[in-house]
Parts: C-alpha cells; sequence; structure tokens
C-alpha cells in the first residue's frame, strides 16, 4: 500500500519553531518530487514547498520563503519542513504529497495540524 | 486570493451531469499540465485527473478532464450523492514556479 504519515504537528506560539516529518513506504520515494501542501481552517489549498530526488531544487511558496526549509533523507523514506518564525497564519493542516510527475499530486498524507497561537 | 479561478459552488441532480471550471493564464494552465483534486468532508484530497484529462487507477470514467488555452474543465456525469465535495485545480506556474491551486469548488447533489 502507497503511504505517507506525518508527524510532528502541534500547538506553537507565534515567532516559534517546529519541525514536520512524513514517513513514506510503498512507491519509489528515492525518485520522487515530494510536496508539503497545507489547508487553513476552511480554506482552499497552498503549496508550501516542493523538492526533487536529490534536493538539487527546491521551491517554496511565497509565503514562507525564508522561514521554511523542506529537506529529505532517502535512506530513511523521510521528508522533513522545518518551520521557523511561525505566524499566526501558518496555522493549518500540513499535508505530505508525492509528486507523480508534472505536479499530479497522487499520494497523501492524512495531515497533521499545526496551530500557532499565543 | 488564488492564482486559478473557479466558481465557489456548482450544484446539480442526482444523475445530471456538471462542469467545474477552471481559469488561468499562459504561466499556469497555457504552458503546463493540469490536474484535479476531489476533497471529501473531512478528508484529504484525492487526485482525480491529471495531464489534463487522464484518470488515476480507481477513478472511474464518469470524471473528465479537458483544457484549453489557459482554461480547463472537470466534468462528472451521473451524479450521485457521494460525490459531494469540495474539487480544486491545480498546476505547476512557471513564473512563480510553484505549485498553484484554484479557490476550490463545492459541489452540492
Amino acid at each position: 500500500e502507497q503511504q505517507l504519515v506525518e508527524s510532528g504537528g502541534g500547538l506553537v506560539q507565534p515567532g516559534g519553531s517546529l519541525r514536520l516529518s512524513c514517513d513514506g513506504s510503498g512507491f519509489p520515494f528515492t525518485n520522487s518530487w515530494m510536496s508539503w501542501v497545507r489547508q487553513a481552517p476552511d480554506k482552499g489549498l497552498e503549496s508550501v514547498a516542493n523538492i526533487n530526488h536529490d534536493e538539487s531544487e527546491k521551491y517554496y511558496g511565497d509565503s514562507v520563503e525564508g522561514r521554511f526549509t523542506v529537506s529529505r533523507d532517502n535512506a530513511m523514506n523521510s521528508l522533513f519542513l522545518q518551520m521557523n518564525s511561525l505566524r499566526v497564519e501558518d496555522t493549518a493542516v500540513y499535508y505530505c504529497v508525492r509528486n507523480r510527475g508534472f505536479f499530479a499530486l497522487d499520494i497523501w498524507g492524512r495531515g497533521t495540524l499545526v496551530t500557532v497561537s499565543s | 486570493q488564488s492564482v486559478l479561478t473557479q466558481p465557489p459552488s456548482v450544484s446539480a441532480a442526482p444523475g445530471q451531469k456538471v462542469t467545474i471550471s477552471c481559469s488561468g493564464s499562459s504561466s499556469n494552465i497555457g504552458s503546463n499540465f493540469v490536474s484535479w483534486y476531489q476533497q471529501l468532508p473531512g478528508t484529504a484530497p484525492k487526485l482525480l485527473v491529471y495531464e489534463n484529462n487522464k484518470r488515476p487507477s480507481g477513478i472511474p470514467g464518469r470524471f473528465s478532464g479537458s483544457k484549453s488555452g489557459t482554461s480547463a474543465t472537470l466534468g462528472i456525469t451521473g451524479l450521485q450523492a457521494g460525490d459531494e465535495a469540495d474539487y480544486y485545480c491545480g498546476t505547476w506556474d512557471s513564473s512563480l514556479t510553484d505549485v498553484v491551486f484554484g479557490g476550490g469548488t463545492k459541489l452540492t447533489v
């Protein structure tokens, strides 16, 4: 079964940091572009970060550029998102997603909730 | 404001057909493949259509996609109550160098 499982979400104060992790299984993780997509409460989807198979290409959404860093460990089939200088507007469910090609996102995790509040 | 424009809501009766539009520009839909996603309440999105008009394994033929210029359309025939969901279009934007989505369309059956 193709699966992505996120972890690391929780409650954090504005200005704080959080690191999300995502473990993949059942598909060739090493060869896959991966993405983080978030969804604020009752809002639409927003791309956060995209990373290619060997970390030579990374792309970030404008709202997180300079604050978030995406990385991966192919030996562990894991994807990470380091989130610094968190803002209230970063509150959302964060999904780990596999890109099957041409940025068609075909495998989604269940998501992990990040709440930024004082 | 979303980069891609979708109608906020559409509705149709069971058994009928509905189309959902997605409008963009030359830097996104006009030069890249479009995907469509279905998000049932309380669940993660699911890929319905990729590369404009292809369906992943397990997606019924009632769902179809098309693209013309800087617009794309998702069609759903034989509507069922279980199709009630939010639908999103998405693609790569070559100018923004990011994945972009429409604001989502809520389908009521």
